[in-house]
């Protein structure tokens, strides 16, 4: 069964700063990356994902991530942080061996300071 | 328009009741997702249907019964509600049942809290 790891519970980023958000995971095969975002009081939102083809994946309100197979990785990015970019973010990764269930990370919050 | 809408919002009972959280999606999606988020934020699969047909059926209590009157619609019914049923309960929608391969779209969730 795949599972995914997100080494950090929180960080706090100044606005402006480079965020990176790190997410391991555990699956033999190639799978289906995701990050989505959680904003306070909200469903969650499909920020990219990663099937196949180019390991630099692009997404909304200026995010990407990088698939490195290697290092069982799938870490976020934003160049610039803005205070909107405050909230929860989790990593999650689906299988056809397993009906494509998904399967979340713990969630990292982040914190952006002024 | 709200794609994947929940009702109640918040939802406060006691004990040993029963209750049901309501799930609609406008998206003309085929798959339906109940998820369960603890007081951690940790994110847990409970359920799907495709076309109205149970597909995933994890390990939950059997006090948990969804229901799918047509595909839009995915309904929680929960009996004899405990403590540890308190959750943020977050219905979701894909295009299709490899809800891997294709984006789950999230409803806002209902806050379940029980006393």
């Amino acid at each position: 069964a795949q599972s995914v790891t997100q080494p950090d519970i929180h960080i706090t980023v100044s606005e402006g700063a480079s965020l990176e958000l790190r997410c391991n995971y555990s699956y033999g095969a190639t799978p289906y990356l995701f990050w989505y975002v959680q904003s306070p009081g909200q469903g969650l939102q499909l920020l990219l994902k990663y099937f196949s083809g180019d390991t630099l994946v692009q997404g909304i309100k200026g995010f990407e991530a990088e698939f490195k197979r290697s290092q069982s990785s799938f870490n976020l990015r934003k160049p610039s942080v803005h205070w909107s970019d405050a909230a929860e973010y989790f990593c999650a990764v689906g299988a056809r061996s397993n009906d494509y269930k998904l399967s979340f990370g713990a969630g990292t919050t982040v914190t952006v300071r002024a | 328009d709200t794609a994947v809408s929940q009702t109640p919002k918040y939802l406060v009972t006691q004990m040993g009741n029963d209750k049901s959280i309501k799930c609609e999606q406008n998206l003309g999606h085929d798959t339906m997702y109940w998820y369960k988020q603890d007081s951690k934020k940790f994110l847990k699969i409970m359920f799907s249907y495709n076309n109205k047909e149970l597909i995933i059926n994890e390990t939950v209590p059997n006090r948990f019964s969804p229901k799918s009157p047509d595909k839009a619609h995915l309904n929680l019914h929960i009996n004899s509600l405990e403590l540890g049923d308190s959750a943020v309960y977050f219905c979701a929608s894909s295009q299709d049942s490899s809800g891997g391969a294709n984006e789950q779209f999230f409803g806002p969730g209902t806050r379940l809290t029980v006393l």
